[in-house]
């Protein structure tokens, strides 16, 4: 059963805020919420990770519901080069064999000019 | 530069041929893994190392091995290349002492078996 369900596709204006959601109704306590996103065809990037406060790098601002059920990425000014997939993905935030980084399905965000 | 570089980017073999795909990274990381891609599918785990003497199978350990030749470095091995190995192979890491075990990937080596 996947644990995150994304949007298939989003499109987003060159220079608006690119948001993006994720619902995750069965998160457990311990569970994390991930963001990662991967370019065609290149390695999968890191963008940020909550437990249950928002959470802001440089890259992006992450918003987590208080029941923690669903959460949204936020690209605050998107530019042609965020346009790719984009991955939730909940997990415990320590290793064992059975936690692998899996990922779904993803949200394809195209940034249009 | 990069923190996490692969060699080859890309490489066509024949099937039976033995090939081997290098990661090297500079991120001071004890945590790496090896990862397949195949088109419209998600990441799958082939091994992963937690340090020199630590070499683990993931999912999907069958016709590949793995050798850990220092912290830097991991090396994937086909030993019988076969066509369904066609895929797109990602090396990551992650720090032991990360708060989140944050995985970091290397640009990927797209292998293609005749």
């Amino acid at each position: 059963d996947a644990k995150t369900t994304q949007p298939p596709s989003m499109d987003c204006a060159e220079g608006r805020a690119a948001n993006l959601p994720c619902n995750h109704s069965t998160i457990s306590g311990n569970e994390y919420v991930y963001w990662y996103r991967q370019i065609h065809s290149q390695g999968p990037q890191y963008i940020i990770h909550g437990l249950k406060n928002n959470e802001t790098n440089e890259m992006a601002s992450l918003i987590i519901t208080e029941d923690r059920k669903s959460s949204t990425l936020i690209l605050p000014h998107a530019t042609l080069r965020d346009t790719a997939v984009y991955y939730c993905i909940v997990r415990v935030a320590y290793w064992y064999a059975g936690n692998m980084l899996t990922f779904g399905g993803g949200t394809r965000l195209m940034v249009k000019p | 530069d990069a923190d996490v570089t692969q060699t080859p980017r890309n490489r066509i073999t024949k099937t039976g041929k033995r090939i081997m795909l290098e990661c090297s990274q500079t991120k001071g990381h004890d945590r790496m893994y090896w990862y397949r891609q195949d088109p419209g599918l998600g990441l799958r785990l082939i091994y992963y190392s937690f340090d020199v003497k630590d070499i683990n199978k993931g999912e999907i350990s069958d016709g590949y091995s793995v050798s850990r030749q220092a912290q830097a470095k991991f090396s994937l091995s086909l030993e019988s290349a076969i066509p369904n190995q066609t895929a797109l192979y990602f090396c990551a890491t992650s720090g032991k002492r990360s708060r989140a075990d944050t995985q970091y990937f290397g640009p990927g080596t797209r292998l293609t078996v005749l």
